[in-house]
């Protein structure tokens, strides 16, 4: 079945800095491959995704390329905010099956 | 568009009592799933269903869970008896006809004492 790993956390970094954040997927035929975010007290909230390979998602500064050569969709922003604090999740589906999410890495950026 | 909403978003309840989590979907989603998220962990689903018809339940614990979805719109989850490990948080998401993204909902906190 498919399956999501993703880099685990928590990853603390400095307000403007750089952000990576890992996820490689498992998954037969073409599945699309999402990135959801969930601030403290609240439900996921999509944030990007990506419906086939070569694509980039992009969504508040943040970005994703579908990579089905590495089976990878590595979360970039190229300067955190505060605000950004939060849980990610990699998540990987197709129409006909369910989702299926990765652990989930929390951010913290320092002011 | 209104979201997914879910009620209540907090509930405490002591072993063995039973509980239910109430889910409307964003209108004209026909596809309504249920998912358990236990703390530090991604969700999983419990329930998946197509209009009123529960078409993936594989995962539901079906000796204390139970869910309907009897006019195809709005849901409702069910725990009974509760237990002490089914503390988690409880979340409802849909998805409209062949599109593949899930919307959630703020999901219920159930803390079992």
């Amino acid at each position: 079945g498919n399956s999501v790993t993703q880099m685990e956390g928590p990853v603390t970094l400095s307000e403007e800095a750089f952000l990576t954040i890992n996820c490689t997927y498992t998954a037969t035929g073409y599945p699309s491959l999402f990135w959801y975010v969930q601030y403290p007290g609240e439900g996921l909230q999509l944030l990007l995704k990506a419906t086939k390979a070569d694509d980039k998602g992009s969504n508040k500064g943040f970005e994703a390329t579908y990579r089905k050569e590495t089976t990878s969709f590595h979360l970039e922003k190229g300067s955190v905010q505060v605000s950004d604090s939060a849980v990610y999740f990699c998540a990987v589906a197709r129409r006909d099956d369910k989702i299926i999410f990765g652990k989930g890495t929390r951010l913290h950026i320092l002011p | 568009e209104a979201g997914v909403v879910q009620s209540p978003r907090y509930k405490i309840i002591e072993k063995k009592q039973p509980v239910a989590f109430w889910c409307n979907p964003i209108s004209g989603h026909n596809t309504l799933y249920w998912y358990l998220q236990n703390l530090g962990q991604g969700p999983e689903l419990l329930i998946r269903y197509e209009n009123e018809e529960a078409v993936d339940d594989s995962q539901l614990p079906k000796d204390r869970f139970s869910a309907e979805r009897l006019k195809g719109v709005d849901s409702t989850l069910k725990i009974q008896p509760a237990e002490l490990g089914d503390s988690a948080v409880y979340l409802c998401a849909s998805l409209r006809g062949s599109t593949d993204t899930q919307y959630f909902g703020p999901g219920t906190r159930l803390t079992v004492l």
